[in-house]
């Protein structure tokens, strides 16, 4: 099957400043990514649709100036916390849309993020 | 819009025993998909299971099985002696045709106890 990565598993930082999480398909190409957050104890939560080459289109409720996405090139898609704060301690997974007869999905491992 | 309701948030049971996860879903489309997820403590989505709504032979996978019902709108889970190594949270999805977000349901969280 298609394999996710993501950048780095677990970060650790301080209030105030910026983190940035990659996600890379590794085995083909997505003009689609997804990132998503999940709380403790919650189901995961779409936070924005990533699209090679155009902007990505935010989930309601989502900070589009807090939460920065890039997807340069159709295996790499970035999420950058910007002006981190606790409240955005959350474990961020993505996903990586395939093409083909139906639209298969193909999750990363996670990040845990953790602001002081 | 759709909607995934899996109505157990927890569930433990002793090894060996058998356990269903319920799963029950709303869709006005005529062609869906549907996922069960597998979340170990290391947080990782595990894919489990995908079935297509003209698809509703039950299907067996080792000591997973799942019973899909287009009149009930129900995809259930159904793990047969359960092992340690079950526990997890497990999350049923539906997708429908031509979509690319997927819609999961808040979770189950299995506890098999030694």
């Amino acid at each position: 099957g298609a394999v996710v990565s993501q950048h780095p598993s677990w970060v650790i930082c301080k209030s105030g400043t910026s983190v940035k999480i990659e996600c890379r398909s590794l085995d083909f190409q997505a003009t689609t990514m997804f990132w998503y957050r999940q709380f403790p104890k919650q189901s995961l939560m779409l936070m924005a649709t990533s699209n090679e080459g155009s902007k990505a289109t935010y989930e309601q409720g989502v900070e589009k100036d807090k939460f920065l996405i890039n997807h340069a090139s159709l295996t790499l898609s970035t999420l950058t916390v910007t002006s981190a704060h606790p409240e955005d301690s959350s474990f961020y997974i993505c996903s990586a849309l395939t093409s083909g007869t139906y639209n298969e999905q193909f999750f990363g491992p996670g990040t845990r993020l953790t602001v002081l | 819009a759709q909607k995934v309701t899996q109505a157990q948030t927890e569930i433990s049971v002793v090894e060996k025993e058998d356990v269903t996860l319920d799963c029950v879903y709303e869709t006005r489309d005529t062609t869906y998909y549907l996922f069960w997820y597998k979340q170990p403590p290391s947080g990782e989505l595990v894919f489990l299971i995908r079935r297509n709504s003209f698809d509703e032979q039950n299907e067996i996978s080792g000591r997973y099985s799942w019973n899909f019902q287009k009149s009930t709108s129900s995809f259930n889970f159904t793990i047969t002696a359960s092992q340690v190594v079950d526990s997890a949270v497990y999350f049923c999805a539906l997708i429908r045709r031509g979509a690319q977000k997927l819609v999961f349901g808040q979770g189950t969280r299995l506890t098999i106890n030694p």
